[in-house]
């Protein structure tokens, strides 16, 4: 079926490292692409969106590379900071109605 | 003060009774959505509304009703038909039907 998994559950870094977060969709359709960053029992917080009609998309400190070819999202967070540990969900957009979610990566990041 | 309110953050409840969690949202979004999630896990759609008076099944419906009688209000109602009702419950609206913004949640704890 259609579904967006990350390669890794885990991260960790070092606080100061670039961190890059890995996922790959399977629906070729798909025209948007969101990542989110959930704190511990909290809702999940927008961080980035990307459409198909793009390859990268920047934020501050933090940039979404979108390949097409092999379906393959990723998330880079520069200079990464113990307030960056979280999960990190990407998701696709299924016919422009709701999201697909992959099952997360946690990122710790140690000072 | 714009966002989205759920209430509560922790829900009790015995077996076999129905429970109704509140999702309220003052952003002016056409499309609201409610997703369950499990420890470790990502999120999974259980309903969403584009409209008023309109909403959709998701991918995990089954034990679970909605309504949509206003714009800002979109409640969840977890029935005793729903087998593991235990879980943190997350409600997100969208202007567009693309980027999602998410409440705190919901635990709903069933003994």
């Amino acid at each position: 079926g259609e579904s967006v998994g990350l390669h890794l559950p885990t991260l960790s870094v070092q606080e100061g490292d670039n961190s890059i977060i890995n996922c790959a969709y399977s629906n070729s359709a798909s025209d948007y692409f969101i990542w989110y960053k959930q704190e511990s029992g909290k809702g999940p917080q927008f961080i980035i969106d990307i459409r198909s009609n793009m390859d990268k998309r920047q934020g501050q400190r933090v940039t979404v590379l979108l390949n097409k070819t092999v379906k393959h999202l990723s998330l880079q967070i520069a200079a990464t900071q113990p307030g960056d540990s979280a999960v990190y969900f990407c998701a696709e957009n299924k016919a422009g109605t709701a999201l697909i979610f992959g099952k997360g990566t946690t990122l710790s990041v140690s000072s | 003060d714009g966002g989205i309110t759920q209430s509560p953050k922790y829900l009790f409840r015995k077996e076999g009774q129905n429970v109704t969690l509140s999702c309220e949202q003052n952003l002016n979004h056409d499309a609201m959505y409610w997703y369950r999630q499990d420890p470790g896990q990502g999120l999974r759609l259980i309903y969403y509304s584009q409209i008023v008076n309109d909403f959709q099944k998701g991918d995990i419906a089954e034990g679970y009703s909605v309504s949509r009688e206003k714009k800002e209000s979109f409640p969840l109602t977890v029935t005793s038909a729903q087998k593991n009702p235990t879980a943190f419950y997350l409600c997100a609206s969208s202007a567009s039907g693309y980027e999602q913004y998410f409440g705190p949640g919901t635990r709903l704890t069933v003994t």
